[in-house]
């Protein structure tokens, strides 16, 4: 099945600076990876996806690149602010295949932004 | 239009009780899947419902069972209660027919084991 790796575990930033979090995945047959930010005690919430097919998707000022050849995929957030502070899951699936809503997610990434 | 919505949202139970979880999903969609986030850790995949079927499975034992009913709704139950089965417990529901991939997740019900 699949496995997804996610790094860092922790992340701590200033106000403003950008914040970068990687992801890989095993299974080749993976087409869908969305990403998820969860505050304390609240429910997943997707910001951001992005399938096989394209390479790079930006929405303000949170971006998702792919690597298919490397099985990777990473998180881009820019100017971050106090609000970002969060777990951030990736995840993978193979979103219409036999494995369809089955998401695989990484062991998250506690990011901190400091005023 | 109402999101993904699950009950209760936190219970104690005591280790071999059995635990009813509740489950509607975004209005229009028919699949629901339950995941369990122990804490600090991120969603396992327990099973899939769609057409009030299990369509799929994760690695759990057979203490953990579901159904899904006409109107989409699901359960989630789990028998013989063990210390390692607190956690949040989470719906999420999506659309079979044109599927994006995209999951709605519901606020969870939080489980704890005593």
């Amino acid at each position: 099945g699949e496995n997804v790796e996610q790094h860092p575990s922790t992340l701590s930033v200033q106000e403003g600076d950008s914040a970068v979090i990687k992801c890989t995945y095993s299974d080749s047959a993976s087409n869908y990876f969305p990403w998820y930010k969860q505050e304390l005690g609240k429910r997943p919430q997707l910001i951001i996806d992005i399938r096989s097919n394209v390479g790079e998707k930006k929405d303000q000022r949170i971006a998702v690149t792919l690597n298919k050849t490397a099985k990777h995929f990473s998180l881009h957030i820019t100017e971050t602010q106090p609000e970002d502070s969060a777990v951030y899951f990736c995840a993978a699936t193979n979103a219409g295949g036999t494995s369809y809503g089955k998401l695989t997610f990484g062991q998250g990434t506690i990011l901190t932004v400091h005023p | 239009d109402a999101g993904v919505t699950q009950s209760p949202t936190h219970l104690i139970k005591t280790r071999g009780q059995q635990v009813t979880l509740r489950c509607s999903p975004k209005s229009g969609h028919d699949t629901v899947s339950w995941y369990q986030q122990a804490l600090g850790q991120g969603p396992q995949f327990i099973f899939q419902y769609y057409e009030e079927e299990e369509r799929q499975r994760g690695n759990f034992p057979d203490r953990f069972s579901g159904h899904q009913f006409p109107n989409y709704s699901s359960e989630l139950n789990v028998n013989a209660l063990l210390l390692g089965d607190s956690a949040l417990y989470l719906c999420a529901s999506s659309l079979t027919r044109r599927s994006t991939g995209e999951l709605f997740f519901g606020e969870g019900s939080r489980l704890t084991v005593l």
